[in-house]
C-alpha cells in the first residue's frame, strides 16, 4: 500500500533563516505530488506541484521554491523566512485516479 | 477565476440526524467534484468523488449530490455520531495534472 511521509512534524524557526520540509512517497512510482499551504481557518493553497523528477511548476509567486530529485521526493524550500510563511504545510500525492492522498503535513511557526 | 463557497459557520447537529453540508462554486462546471475530511492538525482524507454527469453518489453514510445548473454540491452524512465531527473540505478539479481547488472548509459539531 502507498505511503507518505512529511518531515518534520513541527518546526518554529526565526525569520530570515532558511527552510527544508521534506515529503516522501513509498508504495508508488511516477506519482504527481504537491505543496499545499494552510493558514487558520483557511482553505488549502497549492504552492508547487511535479509531474517528474526535475519538474516544477509554481502556483502562486512567493517566498518558497521547490524541488524534484527522485521519483517520490518532494522537497519545499526557502532561502529566508517571512513571518507570513507561517502555517501548516501539506505534501500530497495523486496516481492516475483523480484523488490527492495528504501526509501528516508540517506546522511552521516563524518568529 | 474559479471560486468556492462553503459555508464558514460550523455546523452543529445532534447525534442521529442528517447534516447536510453545501459547496458552491462560481465559474465553469469542473468534470467532477471531491469532498475530503480533515480533523484537527492531521491532513485531508478522501471520502467521494462525483463526475458530471452524476447526478449523486453513495458511500455507507454519505451521498453527495452535484447540480451543474446550480453550481452546487451537498454532501450529506445520515445519522450522524460524534465521531463524524471535523472539517469537510470541497474540491474542485482546476486543470490538468488532477490539480484541485479546495473550498475553505466547513466544521461539523456532532453533539451526544
Amino acid at each position: 500500500s502507498q505511503t507518505i511521509h512529511q518531515w518534520p512534524a513541527t518546526l518554529v524557526q526565526p525569520v530570515g533563516s532558511p527552510l527544508s520540509l521534506e515529503c516522501t512517497v513509498e508504495g508508488t512510482s511516477n506519482p504527481n505530488l504537491y505543496w499545499y499551504r494552510q493558514a487558520a481557518g483557511r482553505g488549502l493553497q497549492l504552492l508547487f506541484y511535479s509531474v517528474g523528477i526535475g519538474q516544477i511548476s509554481s502556483e502562486v509567486p512567493q517566498n518558497l521554491s521547490a524541488s524534484r530529485p527522485q521519483d517520490r521526493q518532494f522537497i519545499l524550500s526557502s532561502k529566508k523566512l517571512l513571518l507570513s510563511d507561517s502555517g501548516f504545510y501539506l505534501c500530497a500525492w495523486s496516481g492516475l485516479a483523480e484523488t490527492q492522498y495528504f501526509g501528516p503535513g508540517t506546522r511552521l511557526l516563524v518568529l | 477565476s474559479q471560486k468556492i463557497e462553503q459555508n464558514s459557520e460550523a455546523l452543529n447537529i445532534q447525534e442521529g440526524k442528517t447534516a447536510t453540508l453545501t459547496c458552491n462554486y462560481t465559474n465553469y462546471s469542473p468534470a467532477y467534484l471531491q469532498w475530503y475530511r480533515q480533523d484537527p492538525g492531521r491532513g485531508p482524507v478522501f471520502l467521494l468523488l462525483i463526475r458530471e454527469n452524476e447526478k449523486e453518489k453513495r458511500k455507507e453514510r454519505l451521498k453527495v449530490t452535484f447540480d451543474t445548473t446550480l453550481k452546487q454540491s451537498l454532501f450529506h452524512i445520515t445519522a450522524s455520531q460524534p465521531a463524524d465531527s471535523a472539517t469537510y473540505l470541497c474540491a474542485l478539479l482546476s486543470g490538468g495534472y488532477n490539480k484541485l481547488i479546495f473550498g475553505a472548509g466547513t466544521r461539523l459539531a456532532v453533539h451526544p
